[in-house]
């Protein structure tokens, strides 16, 4: 079956711009994550939905990060006034529920110049 | 202190060889680890469970010391297409956040 997917693949905008990722997650995983990758790091976990509801954004870094998930299906990650320290892979994960085996999605590589 | 500390490595081992890797972890109070797999430019996948028992994968075997709070990876016979960066992974306090170490970096050569 088909796993997550994440669109853009690359995205490259200028300080101070606003962006949007976007996550697929596996038909009926109703947990799905986000996180950031920086170079040469782990992922770092950034918010946490189960069904509609934001249940954990405890890792968003500032006010500047908000994700939604309105319909418990596809989440939308949406950075405000891009930093070039925002430049890094976000990866979106899902799974049937919490502390199940998250499968990730190949990343959207976020570049902010 | 980061929660999950590896050592980055490079490794660089011969086809054939056995190697291992550790790593720590900081939160006593975790209940679930992982291995990862990353290879370049992809997603992390899951490669195995670590259960305090110990478990075995074909070639690949992952150990629990929970006093010592101390993960490792064996893989034993290395194959080129085992080169890749291997995560060390603990769930957090939450149960369902994944805390990420750095990544060791493998590099098997013919």
């Amino acid at each position: 079956g088909a796993g997550v997917s994440q669109t853009p693949s690359n995205k490259v905008t200028e300080k101070g711009k606003y962006v949007e990722l976007r996550c697929d997650p596996i038909s009926g995983h109703t947990a799905l994550y986000w996180y950031r990758q920086s170079l040469g790091q782990g992922p770092e976990f950034l918010i946490y939905f189960q069904g509609t509801g934001a249940a954990d954004d405890s890792g968003l870094p500032n006010d500047r990060f908000f994700a939604v998930r309105p319909e418990g299906s596809v989440s939308t990650l949406k950075i405000q006034r891009t930093e070039r320290g925002d430049s890094a892979v976000y990866l979106c994960a899902s799974s049937t529920g919490p502390a199940y085996e998250q499968f990730f999605g190949p990343g959207t590589r976020l570049t902010v110049l | 202190r980061k929660e999950v500390e590896q050592d980055p490595g490079p490794f660089n081992v011969p086809e054939g060889a056995t190697v291992a890797f550790n790593c720590t972890y900081s939160n006593s109070a975790s209940q679930s680890f992982f291995w990862y797999r990353q290879d370049c430019r992809k997603e992390p996948k899951l490669l195995m469970s670590v259960y305090s028992s110990g478990n075995e994968d074909g070639r690949f075997t992952a150990q629990l010391n929970r006093a010592s709070q101390y993960i490792s990876l064996l893989i034993r016979d290395s194959k080129l297409s085992d080169s890749a960066t291997y995560l060390c992974v603990v769930n957090s306090n939450s149960g369902y956040a994944l805390n990420f170490g750095k990544g060791t970096s493998l590099l098997v050569t013919p």
